[in-house]
C-alpha cells in the first residue's frame, strides 16, 4: 500500500544520472540528521547519517552535505538506478532524545 | 541480526474500539520509539522508551499510550479510536546510550479505523 502523501514533491531523473534531493531543517539547535529511504509497503530504511560538527559525509554512491547557515540539508545518489525509486526522507534530532522531527519527503522517479 | 518486527501487520478496527500494536527491537537495543504515518501529516514521534520508562513524548492526546518491557519489548496502546487514527504506526529501535542515535525502523503496522 501507499506509504506516505499523494502530493510529495516528486524528483524525476534518468537512470544513471546523478539525483539531488534537498531538505530544509528548521532548528539550529539540531545536531543529528538522518536520510531515510522509504519503499511501498515498507519502513523507513536507514541510508546515511551527519553530524552538526560535519559539514560533508560520503556513503556507498550517496553523500550527504549539511549547510548550518542556511539550514539546509541534501542527499546526493550517484548513478541513480530503478532500485532508488522510493520516498526519501530527512530527520532532524533536536536534541531532546530520540524524538526525531521529518521532513515531508520527495518521492525520486528513476525513468529508464 | 534480525531487523525489527512489528504486530499485527493490519488491522482493522471500529471508531470507540482500542487497540495494542507490538514491536520487538534489534537484538541488544534498548531504546524503541514509535511513530504515527499519515498521508497529511507525515511521520510524527509519539513516544520513546529506553529501560521500561518513557524517556520523550511527542504531542498526542492521552489515548495514545504505551509501555516497554524488561526484555526491551513495547507495546502501544490506542483507547477510544478515532477516524483520523487510520495510520500506518512504525516503531524504531536504537542502542539508546548516547539518547541521539541512529534509529531502525520496522515495516509497520497499517491501523484502518472504520
Amino acid at each position: 500500500g501507499e506509504s506516505v502523501g499523494l502530493h510529495l514533491p516528486t524528483l524525476s531523473v534518468q537512470e544513471g544520472d546523478n539525483s539531488i534531493i534537498n531538505c530544509a531543517y528548521s532548528n539550529s539547535a539540531s545536531d543529528y540528521f538522518i536520510w531515510y529511504k522509504q519503499e511501498s509497503g515498507k519502513g523507513p530504511q536507514f541510508i546515511i547519517d551527519i553530524r552538526s560538527n560535519m559539514d560533508k559525509r560520503q556513503g556507498q554512491r550517496v553523500t550527504v552535505l549539511l549547510n548550518k547557515t542556511v539550514k539546509h540539508l541534501s542527499l546526493q545518489i550517484a548513478a541513480t538506478q530503478p532500485g532508488d525509486s522510493a520516498v526519501y526522507f530527512c530527520a532532524e534530532n533536536r536534541g531532546h532524545g530520540q524524538n526525531f522531527v521529518f521532513g515531508p519527503g520527495t518521492r525520486l522517479s528513476v525513468l529508464p | 541480526k534480525a531487523g525489527v518486527t512489528q504486530t499485527p501487520r493490519y488491522l482493522i478496527k471500529t471508531r470507540g474500539q482500542q487497540v495494542t500494536l507490538s514491536c520487538s527491537p534489534i537484538s541488544g537495543h534498548r531504546s524503541v520509539s514509535w511513530y504515527q504515518q499519515t498521508p497529511g501529516q507525515g511521520l510524527q514521534f509519539l513516544f520513546e522508551y529506553f529501560s521500561e520508562t518513557q524517556r520523550n513524548k511527542g504531542n498526542f492526546p492521552g489515548r495514545f499510550s504505551g509501555r516497554q518491557f524488561s526484555n526491551s519489548r513495547s507495546e502501544m496502546n490506542v483507547s477510544t479510536l478515532e477516524l483520523g487514527d487510520s495510520a500506518l504506526y512504525l516503531c524504531a529501535s536504537s542502542t539508546g546510550t548516547s539518547g541521539r542515535e541512529t534509529q531502525y525502523f520496522g515495516p509497520g503496522t497499517r491501523l484502518l479505523v472504520l
